[in-house]
C-alpha cells in the first residue's frame, strides 16, 4: 500500500529552529513536496525534493533521502506567523495522482 | 495571472438536495485535482483530471458524488441527495502536467460546504 506518515503535532518556540519528519512507503517516486497550510486557508507550495540531500530557500529547508524514503523541513529563526500545518505530498509518477501525509500543525509559542 | 478560483465560497445546503461546485483552474494547467478536508483533518484526495479525462476516480466517497471537466478548463463536482457528513471544505488545485518532473500544484480557496 501508499503511505506518507508525519507527527500530528510539534510546539516550538519563537526564534528557534524545529525539524518536521515525512517519511514514505509509495509504489514510485517523483519527487517529494512540502506544503504549508495555515488555518482556514488553502495550502500553498513550500519546496520540491527530487534528488537527494538539503535545499535551501532563506528561513526554510528541505532533506530528501531516497534510499531511506525520509524527508524533513527544517524552520529556521521561527516566527509566530509559522503557525500553521506543514503537509508533505509524494506524486509516486509524473502522470499520477499526489499522495498527502495528514499534515503536522506547528505550534509557535512567545 | 489569475490563480485557480472556486464557486461558491459557501454554500449551506439541507439535507438530501444536490449541490454542484465549480472550479476554474489557472489557464494552460492541464492536471485538476478535487479534495475533501474535515475541520482539522487532513486533505482526502477525491478525483484526479488529466485534461478532460479522470484517470483516477478512485477516492470518489460514494455514487453521490461525481465530476466533469470541460476541455482543459473548468470543472464541476457534483454531490447528489447530500448527507451531513458531506459537510467539509472541498479544494480544487491545478498544476502543470507532462515532462519528466511533478509540478506544484495550486489550490483556489474552496467551498466551504454545510449540510444541515
Amino acid at each position: 500500500g501508499q503511505n506518507i506518515d508525519q507527527p500530528t503535532e510539534m510546539t516550538a518556540t519563537e526564534g528557534a529552529i524545529v525539524q518536521i519528519n515525512c517519511t514514505y512507503q509509495t509504489s514510485g517516486f517523483n519527487g517529494l513536496f512540502w506544503y504549508q497550510q495555515h488555518a482556514g486557508e488553502a495550502p500553498t507550495f513550500l519546496s520540491y525534493n527530487v534528488l537527494d540531500g538539503l535545499e535551501e530557500k532563506g528561513r526554510f529547508s528541505s532533506f530528501l533521502s531516497r534510499s531511506k524514503g525520509y524527508s524533513y523541513l527544517l524552520l529556521k529563526e521561527l516566527q509566530m506567523k509559522d503557525s500553521a500545518s506543514y503537509l508533505c505530498a509524494v506524486p509516486p509518477s509524473r502522470d499520477d495522482k499526489i499522495i498527502f501525509g495528514k499534515g503536522t500543525r506547528l505550534h509557535i509559542l512567545p | 495571472g489569475a490563480g485557480v478560483s472556486q464557486s461558491p465560497s459557501n454554500k449551506v445546503t439541507e439535507k438530501g438536495k444536490d449541490v454542484e461546485l465549480r472550479c476554474d483552474p489557472i489557464s494552460g494547467h492541464t492536471a485538476l485535482y478535487w479534495y475533501r478536508q474535515r475541520l482539522g483533518q487532513g486533505l482526502e484526495f477525491l478525483i484526479y483530471f488529466q485534461g478532460n479525462s479522470a484517470p483516477d476516480k478512485s477516492g470518489l466517497p460514494s455514487d453521490r458524488f461525481s465530476a466533469e471537466r470541460t476541455g482543459e478548463s473548468v470543472s464541476t463536482l457534483t454531490i447528489q441527495r447530500t448527507q451531513q457528513e458531506d459537510s467539509a471544505v472541498y479544494l480544487c488545485a491545478s498544476s502543470l502536467a507532462g515532462g519528466s518532473v511533478s509540478y506544484e500544484q495550486y489550490f483556489g480557496p474552496g467551498t466551504r460546504l454545510t449540510v444541515t
